[in-house]
C-alpha cells in the first residue's frame, strides 16, 4: 500500500539554525500539507499546497517557515531560524483532491521529531 | 468558527471492557467531515474513520464502533473488548467544506490496563 514517508526521523538542531525536513507524498496525491505536534499537544495544520504554491496557510506559518516541491516527488518545509518553541513532531500529509462534493481523506506519514536545543 | 472538544482528557479501563470516547464539533457549516485517529506510542498518526456530514449512519469496524449524532453535533467513538494494544491517544478531528486544513481536538489518551 503506498505511503507518505518523512525523512528524518529525528533531527536535532541549535537555536539559530536552519533545518529542512523532507518528505516524499504518494505519488499520484496533488495536495500536499503540513502540521505540527508540540509534544503532549495536539496537532496543529501549518499549510497547504497545491498546484506549485500555497493554498491556506495558519497564523503559526510566519515568515520563518517556507514549503517547496523542489521536483517530482519531494515536498519539504524549511523553518530559517529555529527557536526553541519549534521544538515539535512535524507531520507531511498528502491527498488526492479535496473535491468539495466528496470526502476526502489525508494520509499522513510517520513524522519527524524536530529538537532545538 | 470551527472547533473538536474532547473533554475526557485521559481514561484507563481493565482490558475486555468497552470504552466510549466522547467528541463534540462545532462548525457553522452545513457540509463538513468528522475523523478519528490514533496515535500509538511510536507517535504516528494513524487514520480510523472518516464521516461526511450527510452520513448519519453509524459505522461498526470489528471492536471499533462510530455514533455520529447531528443533534447534538457529537461523533463518539467505542471500543468494544478492549484490548492492550489499543493503549493510544486518540483525536477526533474536522474539516469543513472549501477549507484545507484538518482541525484536531487535544486527543483522549486511553490506557489500557492487562
Amino acid at each position: 500500500e503506498p505511503e507518505v514517508t518523512q525523512t528524518p526521523s529525528h533531527q536535532v538542531t541549535q537555536m539559530g539554525q536552519e533545518v529542512i525536513l523532507r518528505c516524499v507524498p504518494i505519488s499520484n496525491h496533488l495536495y500536499f500539507y503540513w502540521y505540527r505536534q508540540i509534544l503532549g499537544q495536539k496537532v496543529e495544520f501549518l499549510v497547504s499546497f497545491y498546484n506549485n504554491e500555497i493554498s491556506e496557510k495558519s497564523e503559526i506559518f510566519d515568515d520563518q517557515f517556507s514549503v517547496e516541491r523542489p521536483d517530482g516527488s519531494n515536498f519539504t518545509l524549511k523553518i530559517r531560524s529555529t527557536k526553541l518553541e519549534d521544538s515539535a513532531m512535524y507531520f507531511c500529509a498528502s491527498s488526492t483532491t479535496p473535491d468539495r462534493l466528496s470526502s476526502y481523506e489525508q494520509y499522513f506519514g510517520p513524522g519527524t521529531r524536530l529538537t532545538v536545543t | 468558527a470551527q472547533k473538536v472538544t474532547q473533554a475526557q482528557t485521559e481514561i484507563s479501563v481493565v482490558e475486555k471492557e468497552d470504552v466510549t470516547l466522547d467528541c463534540v464539533y462545532e462548525t457553522r457549516d452545513t457540509t463538513y467531515y468528522l475523523f478519528w485517529y490514533k496515535q500509538p506510542p511510536s507517535g504516528e498518526l494513524v487514520f480510523l474513520i472518516r464521516r461526511n456530514s450527510f452520513d448519519e449512519q453509524n459505522e461498526i469496524s470489528g471492536r471499533y464502533s462510530w455514533n455520529f449524532q447531528k443533534s447534538t453535533s457529537s461523533f463518539n467513538f467505542t471500543i468494544t473488548a478492549s484490548q492492550v494494544v489499543d493503549s493510544a491517544v486518540y483525536f477526533c478531528a474536522l474539516s469543513e467544506e472549501g477549507d484545507d486544513k484538518i482541525i484536531f481536538g487535544k486527543g483522549t489518551r486511553l490506557h489500557i490496563l492487562p
